[in-house]
């Protein structure tokens, strides 16, 4: 089975810190995605990647960053935590060779105090 | 804009009947489709994967259908159970984004006994 790992389930941090999200997947996958989840608005694409060093930018990459170091790992960095980016952070991945299909995290909700 | 439509209303259904659920887009040319199910405090779960040169797709009681000329893919839930009973996303993908999905909001289904 695919598993897809996210450092934390619940977070609370206060404005201005930096916040690190951590990501593993367990398959070897290629690509890497980060998005958050919020009521109304939908699952919206932060930031991707397809390699390791690699990342492209998603509908909304303002505020973040992202590091992909090792194939298996996808870091999403908050650089100064604001309040309007407390919401549930998703991970995925997807697999060779059925690369458009998306093997989700269980979330990380986030509260920037 | 691209913009992906699904009933924002909640759907209920009575245990046994057949639940239809619908996912209309606009200024977009998919690829293909897919549907996921997400259930609360949890991340999605891929369901099925249809493509633009395919009508129908079924898995078990499940029935995806995909009309490039109206732009909209229906979602059938046969012989509906409580289990069933979740929010279902539909996801748009095409070969400009790479394997980047564009996701509906959702659709809150609840199946009563």
């Amino acid at each position: 089975d695919v598993k897809v790992t996210q450092s934390s389930r619940y977070l609370v941090k206060r404005t201005g810190e930096k916040v690190f999200l951590e990501c593993v997947q367990d398959m070897d996958h290629e690509n890497m995605f980060w998005y958050r989840q919020d009521p109304g608005l939908g699952l919206r694409l932060i930031y991707f990647s397809y390699d390791v060093k690699m990342k492209e930018k998603g509908d909304i990459p303002e505020g973040y960053s992202v590091s992909r170091e090792k194939k298996e790992r996808f870091s999403l960095i908050l650089e100064s935590a604001s309040t309007n980016q407390t919401s549930m952070y998703l991970c995925a991945s997807s697999p060779p060779p059925h690369q458009e299909t998306q093997y989700f995290g269980p979330g990380t909700r986030l509260l920037v105090l | 804009s691209q913009k992906i439509e699904q009933n924002s209303e909640a759907l209920n259904i009575q245990e046994g009947k057949t639940a239809t659920l619908t996912c209309n887009y606009t200024n977009y040319s998919p690829a293909y489709l897919q549907w996921y199910r997400q259930d609360p405090g949890r991340g999605p779960v891929f369901l099925l994967l249809i493509r633009e040169n395919e009508k129908e797709k079924r898995k078990e009681r499940l029935k995806v259908t995909f009309d490039t000329t109206l732009k909209q893919s229906l979602f059938h839930i046969t012989a509906s159970q409580p289990a069933d009973s979740a929010t279902y996303l539909c996801a748009l993908g095409d070969s400009n984004s790479g394997y980047a999905l564009n996701f509906g909001k959702g659709t809150s289904l609840l199946v009563t006994p």
